[in-house]
């Protein structure tokens, strides 16, 4: 149980495009999923909170307009990065928090690796 | 504020033990540990919520002190599979956001 997929695993764009990235609930519901972004070797580090049917709460520094989130479901969130850079290129994963009392964990996706060119 | 976890690197032989730490600066509801495999996304080890409690499956164990805001992770009698980056992640409030500590690296050679 409690199994997250991310689509895409790997994506390749050219600079100014955008990318939309699919976070999936597969067997549990969530009304809270995170998106998180990690550099090589580094840790992760959260970019917003995706509440589902209502506007994401973004951490500071992160720019709302260029990382737009959409959690239309309880089962999925969306990340669309838009007009990508180079120093856009990450490993993007999200995480999901099951709906319900007592639910404190989260299980993260597989993550999607990112390349700006 | 971001948990420091040490030590950075832990270089061990099958079989033998281990112990990361995860400490933070401010008082916690709950630390949430995690194992990470290179290429891959973090997998839930476990959690422990403020009352001070030890919780552990198969040879993996861990404990939190809410007086300290420590919390310990504990493998014994470690296996190759055990290899990977360790991340704590530390919640202020239940409910709210993890912030995660830098890592500590794990290898377990044969």
């Amino acid at each position: 149980g409690a199994v997250v997929s991310q689509h895409p695993s790997r994506v390749i764009c050219k600079s100014g495009t955008s990318v939309k990235i699919e976070c999936r609930s597969l067997d549990f519901q969530a009304t809270t999923m995170f998106w998180y972004r990690q550099f090589p070797k580094q840790s992760l580090m959260l970019m917003a909170t995706s509440n589902e049917g209502s506007k994401a709460t973004y951490e500071q520094g992160v720019e709302k307009d260029k990382f737009l989130i959409n959690h239309a479901s309880l089962t999925l969130s969306t990340l669309t990065v838009t007009s990508a850079h180079p120093e856009d290129s990450s490993f993007y994963i999200c995480s999901a928090r099951p709906a319900g009392q007592h639910s404190y964990e989260q299980y993260f996706g597989p993550g999607t690796r990112l390349t700006v060119t | 504020q971001q948990p420091v976890q040490s030590p950075q690197a832990v270089i061990l032989r099958e079989g033998e033990d281990a112990v990361i730490n995860c400490s933070s600066s401010k008082a916690l509801y709950s630390v949430h540990w995690y194992r990470q495999k290179h290429g891959e996304a973090p997998v839930f080890l476990m959690i422990l919520l403020k009352g001070g409690e030890q919780k552990g499956h198969d040879k993996i164990s861990a404990s939190f002190n809410e007086k300290k805001q420590q919390s310990s992770l504990y493998l014994t009698a470690s296996q190759l599979s055990y290899s990977g980056t360790y991340f704590c992640g530390t919640e202020i409030a239940g409910y709210s956001t993890l912030t995660f500590g830098k890592g500590t690296m794990l290898l377990v050679s044969p």
